[in-house]
């Protein structure tokens, strides 16, 4: 089945604890991005991967890092967590066109 | 930059007809996709519309007027399934960057 899977689905943490959300895609895709929500703002693209090794901002960069080391894992990490981050975080793939985005499950994160 | 503007709600009963609009301003346009999301869950893509016309898949179609810098999002035939919010999204020329709309909770009631 073709799918992106995220994990965690929750977490709750404190500010300043590291900590990576995984993202994987089995569809061969080659564009990968992160999305945060927050209630009244629709979703927010933070990073995206073109391809293995090329990653770029997005429009809300500040405090996460990326990496995308093989072509199906595109995993978010954020170095110091701080409560401003709690949001609700997707993970998404793409053909090349960008037309269509297949999303995962989310990531329900909570800093204290 | 780019924007778009939809409204934050619509309401409707079981089986009638319902219209989502989305208007944009972007420099540059690929084209506008729409999403449908559940409360907690993930978006799904429900259409894409490159070219100026109408798109129907099943009970919902997508239409598109690019002179005009707008679309909307049919749902006919409505079900209670249906309540959810609907995201109109556009990319604009160059970007690789999809802009959202804030989305519009579609509320039907029996």
């Amino acid at each position: 089945e073709a799918q992106v899977t995220q994990n965690p689905r929750y977490l709750i943490t404190v500010t300043g604890k590291k900590l990576t959300v995984t993202c994987s895609q089995n569809m061969n895709h080659e564009y990968m991005s992160w999305y945060r929500q927050d209630p009244g703002l629709g979703l927010r693209q933070i990073y995206y991967s073109m391809n293995v090794e090329v990653t770029d901002k997005g429009d809300v960069p500040e405090g996460y890092k990326v990496s995308r080391k093989e072509k199906r894992n595109f995993p978010l990490i954020l170095e110091s967590p701080s409560p401003n981050q709690t949001s609700l975080y997707f993970c998404a793939s793409s053909e090349g066109g960008l037309e269509k985005l297949f999303f995962g499950s989310g990531t329900q994160l909570s800093v204290l | 930059g780019q924007s778009l503007e939809q409204p934050s709600e619509v309401t409707a009963v079981e089986g009638a007809i319902v219209q989502i609009n989305c208007t944009y301003q972007t420099s540059g346009f690929y084209g506008l996709s729409w999403y449908q999301q559940h409360d907690g869950g993930a978006p799904t893509f429900l259409s894409y519309n490159a070219l100026d016309g109408l798109e129907e898949t099943g009970r919902f179609s997508s239409f598109l007027s690019r002179s005009d810098s707008y679309g909307y999002l049919l749902l006919q035939e409505l079900q209670m399934k249906d309540s959810a919010s609907y995201f109109c999204a556009v990319r604009g020329g160059g970007s690789y960057i999809p802009t959202f709309g804030r989305g519009t909770s579609l509320i039907v009631h029996p």
